[in-house]
């Protein structure tokens, strides 16, 4: 099946510092959608891109449709130690009403 | 977006044994993905379940594995029959409604299932 590229696979950073993360596809995508997932709980939806070019923020997250539509990023600024899960992008194929495709996930650790 | 309510939240099984999960949903939805996410592992979507026909499953998913119900539109069940330790793992269901085109989809909290 179609694949999302995720990376980094995993982030161990510093309270305060910024976070970048991102997914690429070899297959043009026509929404990106950002998730993260606390332990015991399920994805929870943090931001959704419709339109290639796209920038949303979400408080300190910010995210981006690539111009190419196989790209997208998300930005964490001024990390906090409740920012630890893990966070996948997901993506809809261009070609029609298609499932859901999910990254492999970003597991990022905050030290105090 | 809709209350998703997944029971039970965990269980422990063991080899051979069959488990349902069961998705409660707090409005009328078209579609329900049934997702399983392996230890470490991202979504992977095990079948797409409307009310009034078969489910659609993915390449690697089969119905005698993995039978789904959907007697009506708030609710559907996933059973895991026949278990294995390999079918350790979280699955989700997430509701759809037809004409919301690519929205985002939600999930609950999901069943995690071990099987000794």
């Amino acid at each position: 099946g179609q694949q999302l590229n995720q990376s980094p696979q995993s982030m161990f950073i510093q309270e305060g510092e910024d976070v970048s993360m991102n997914c690429t596809s070899s297959s043009i995508f026509n929404t990106w959608l950002w998730y993260k997932q606390d332990p015991g709980e399920g994805p929870v939806l943090l931001i959704a891109l419709y339109k290639a070019g796209e920038l949303t923020s979400n408080g300190r997250l910010t995210a981006q449709f690539g111009i190419t539509r196989k790209d997208s990023f998300l930005n964490i600024s001024a990390s906090i130690p409740s920012d630890v899960g893990i966070y996948f992008c997901a993506g809809h194929l261009l070609s029609g009403n298609t499932p859901l495709v999910f990254g492999k996930g970003t597991r990022l650790s905050v030290i105090a | 977006s809709a209350v998703i309510s997944q029971k039970p939240s965990r269980d422990i099984c063991q080899r051979g044994t069959s488990l349902t999960i069961q998705c409660q949903v707090d409005s009328q939805v078209t579609m329900m993905f049934w997702y399983r996410q392996q230890p470490g592992q991202s979504l992977t979507l095990i079948a797409t379940a409307n009310q009034g026909s078969e489910a659609t499953y993915e390449s690697g998913f089969v119905i005698d594995k993995f039978p789904i119900s959907r007697p009506n539109l708030t609710f559907s069940t996933l059973t895991v029959s026949n278990m294995s330790p390999e079918d350790s793992s979280i699955y989700l269901c997430s509701p759809k409604t037809c004409g919301q085109g690519n929205s985002p989809l939600h999930f609950g909290n999901g069943t995690r299932l071990t099987v000794t």
